[in-house]
C-alpha cells in the first residue's frame, strides 16, 4: 500500500505570496493532520480534518488554511508569506480519527518550503 | 495541558549495544497514545511504536521495545542491537484524541561503528 504523499517537495517563494501545499493519504486513511518543524519552535500541530471537516485547529494566524476533499486528500495555505513561514510541512494520515481515541499517524516525506 | 518532555538533546551508542532514550509526559486526560518516531536527515517521519494508556504490557515491534511506566509518567524508548541505520532524531509524541499529537524536542542519536 502506498503511503502518505506530499507534493511539492521543495518551494522557494518570496515575502508576500502564498502557497499551497498538496497531501493525498494512505488508501483508505479519513483522517489528515499537518504539522509544522522548524529549528526554533520544533514540530507544531496546524490543523487536521476529518470527513471534509476542521476538527482541530493550533495556534497558528489566519493566514494558515487548509481544506479536505470528498477523496480524503488535503491542502494547506499560506497567504502572505513570512519569512518565519521557512519550515518543514509535515502532513499526517489515520485510519478512522475516532473523536477521543488515539490513532497511529502515518507521515509524508513533508515539503521544505523557504521564504525569501 | 498535554507536555512532552525529552531531556538528552544527544546520544552516543556503539553499534550492536543497547541504547534508551527518556521521555516523560504530562496530562490529565485518562485516554491517551504515546509514540515514537524517527526523522532521518531526508525529514521524513517514520512510526516506531505505539503504547496505549490502558495497555497493560510494554509494547515492543522488533528491536523497539517501549518501557511504559505509567505511575512515572515515563514512555522511553528502547533499541536494541543498535545499527548505523538507527543514526536519526528520535521523537516521543503524544495524543490525546482529535489526533493532534504534542512532541518533543527530540533526542539526536548517533551509532558508532
Amino acid at each position: 500500500k502506498a503511503g502518505v504523499t506530499q507534493t511539492p517537495r521543495y518551494l522557494i517563494k518570496t515575502r508576500g505570496q502564498q502557497v499551497t501545499l498538496s497531501c493525498s493519504p494512505i488508501s483508505g486513511h479519513r483522517s489528515v493532520s499537518w504539522y509544522q518543524q522548524t529549528p526554533g519552535q520544533g514540530l507544531q500541530f496546524l490543523f487536521e480534518y476529518f470527513s471534509e471537516t476542521q476538527r482541530n485547529k493550533g495556534n497558528f494566524p489566519g493566514r494558515f488554511s487548509g481544506r479536505q476533499f470528498s477523496n480524503s486528500r488535503s491542502e494547506m495555505n499560506v497567504s502572505t508569506l513570512e519569512l518565519g513561514d521557512s519550515a518543514l510541512y509535515l502532513c499526517a494520515s489515520s485510519l478512522v480519527g475516532l473523536a477521543g481515541a488515539p490513532d497511529t499517524q502515518y507521515f509524508g516525506p513533508g515539503t521544505r518550503l523557504t521564504v525569501l | 495541558a498535554q507536555k512532552i518532555t525529552q531531556t538528552q538533546p544527544g546520544m552516543f551508542v556503539q553499534e550492536k549495544e543497547a541504547v534508551t532514550l527518556d521521555c516523560t509526559y504530562d496530562t490529565s486526560d485518562p485516554s491517551y497514545g504515546l509514540f515514537w518516531y524517527k526523522q532521518p536527515s531526508s525529514g521524513e517521519m517514520i512510526f516506531l511504536i505505539y503504547q496505549g494508556s490502558y495497555d497493560q504490557q510494554n509494547a515492543t515491534e522488533g528491536r523497539y521495545s517501549l518501557n511504559f511506566q505509567k505511575a512515572r509518567k515515563s514512555a522511553n524508548l528502547v533499541i536494541s542491537a543498535s545499527q548505523l541505520g538507527d543514526s536519526a532524531m528520535y521523537f516521543c509524541a503524544m495524543n490525546t484524541g482529535f489526533q493532534k499529537l504534542v512532541f518533543g524536542t527530540g533526542t539526536r542519536l548517533l551509532v558508532s561503528p
